[in-house]
């Protein structure tokens, strides 16, 4: 078990530019997530998969962003024109889910990326 | 109105003593709750979590207390040791608009746990 992993893990960017992220899940979970946490504040979720289906969308995503999961693997969310705002650290986490007895698998997150948008 | 509430920032505590977070929630259609920890630099990491049908699940030091009347839970850590210093999350599963759960967490904002040698 690799554990969920997520590259970059720093980026610095100018504001108006784009940036992407990736994240590469625990490779038997079907289900992936996208969370961003600012400082204070717990993780808000942002965005989910299972297998390479996009099932919902937090109102936190707004039109500048946008996340894939082509193959039911990795995952890439992009933001495009940055703003200052967007500064955050944006989690990934995956989980197992194939039944409802399994709906409470916890979330096995990976170390982050921090955005910071100068 | 699905809300998690952890209204202690910090906690500091002595090395060997009990640290107690608390949790509060406002919807009683939480039926699961979870507690992670976070160190620095690193993603939130499960600890224990606990269903709505028990009052009490117990793992090691980790101890979590459920009061469904009061909304209520709490986590136990006994003894507290120095590198339990962490900031806690508890978090629920978000209940769609049918009842069930699509296994997204609503995280509250964590309490820093400080415990000193």
């Amino acid at each position: 078990d690799t554990g969920v992993s997520q590259d970059p893990r720093h980026k610095i960017t100018k504001r108006g530019q784009n940036v992407t992220f990736r994240c590469d899940p625990i490779s038997e979970h079907n289900r992936l997530y996208w969370y961003r946490q600012t400082l204070g504040q717990g993780p808000e979720f942002l965005t989910y998969f299972q297998n390479e289906a996009q099932l919902e969308k937090s109102r936190l995503l707004s039109d500048r962003f946008s996340a894939e999961r082509p193959k039911g693997s990795f995952s890439t969310l992009e933001i495009q024109r940055t703003e200052q705002g967007d500064s955050a650290m944006y989690l990934c986490a995956s989980s197992q889910r194939t039944g409802i007895e399994s709906y409470n698998s916890p979330l096995h997150f990976g170390n982050g990326t921090r955005l910071t948008v100068t | 109105d699905q809300q998690v509430k952890q209204n202690s920032p910090s906690l500091s505590v002595q090395e060997g003593r009990i640290s107690i977070l608390n949790c509060d929630y406002t919807n009683s259609m939480f039926d699961y709750f979870l507690w992670y920890k976070k160190y620095p630099a690193e993603g939130p990491t499960f600890l224990i979590s606990i269903s709505s049908i028990k009052d009490k699940n117990e793992d090691g030091r980790f101890t979590v207390f459920l009061n469904k009347s009061a909304k209520h839970l709490s986590l136990h850590i006994v003894p507290s040791q120095p590198g339990d210093s962490a900031v806690y999350f508890c978090a629920a599963p978000a209940i769609l608009n049918y009842g069930g759960s699509q296994g997204n967490l609503i995280f509250g904002k964590g309490t820093k746990l400080s415990v000193k040698p």
